[in-house]
């Protein structure tokens, strides 16, 4: 079962704009973790926001985690056709060390 | 090893025959996970052991999956009379826990496609 939900499902940007994506969950949590896949490979952690915290920069990346409304968003400032690929919300459910994965949003930035 | 290795990347198998996929995580990480990924999907939990037992085994689908972790390292994730459902990319993950949380490294994934 997914525990996240993101949305859009898909984006499509030109280099330079930045691009904003939302994740949704289901149940009261620790922590919540965004992971970028590019096509065909495995998944790279990019950050981590702790549930206490609202929001966190790293690089390019700024998220956000609102938990009374169970949600997070994820932006990526001054996009790169690098910057291509899917991109997962995970969140473990409370008091578990397992990472549920959401559906995904699909980025492509042209050049 | 510097990576989480996924032996094979690639499997084609029957229908009803039996496959093992092998990770091999990062040297020190003491929690493994298996997740399988559809096309167009997130990844989908199956299993994760602490260190040599399994602590939640909620996501295996039925009983012709069955994982193994018996030194605590290498581990083996194993399918039974192999379904075409079955077919997706095998992933796992082990995992060093950073500011209180499991942050996750995966592999290549294992690739099986049940004809």
């Amino acid at each position: 079962s997914q525990q996240g939900e993101e949305d859009p499902q898909a984006l499509s940007i030109q280099e330079g704009e930045n691009a904003t994506m939302n994740c949704s969950y289901k149940t009261s949590i620790n922590n919540l973790q965004w992971y970028r896949q590019n096509s065909g490979r495995g998944l790279v952690h990019l950050i981590l926001i702790r549930s206490n915290e609202r929001e966190k920069h790293s690089g390019r990346l700024r998220v956000t985690l609102d938990t009374s409304k169970k949600s997070s968003s994820l932006l990526i400032t001054a996009s790169r056709a690098a910057d291509t690929a899917s991109y997962f919300c995970a969140t473990p459910p409370y008091n578990t060390d397992k990472l549920i994965f959401g559906t995904g949003t699909r980025l492509q930035v042209f050049p | 090893g510097a990576g989480v290795s996924q032996t094979p990347s690639n499997k084609v198998t029957e229908k009803g025959k039996y496959v093992e996929l092998r990770c091999d995580p990062i040297s020190g990480h003491t929690a493994l996970y298996w997740y399988r990924q559809s096309l167009g999907q997130g990844p989908e939990f199956l299993i994760y052991f602490q260190g040599t037992g399994a602590a939640d085994d909620s996501g295996l689908p039925n009983d012709r999956f069955f994982a193994v972790r018996p030194e605590g390292s290498v581990s083996t994730l194993k399918i039974q009379r192999t379904e075409r459902g079955d077919s997706a990319v095998y992933l796992c993950a082990s995992s060093l826990v950073i500011s209180g949380a499991n942050v996750l490294t995966f592999g290549a994934g294992s690739r099986l496609t049940v004809l």
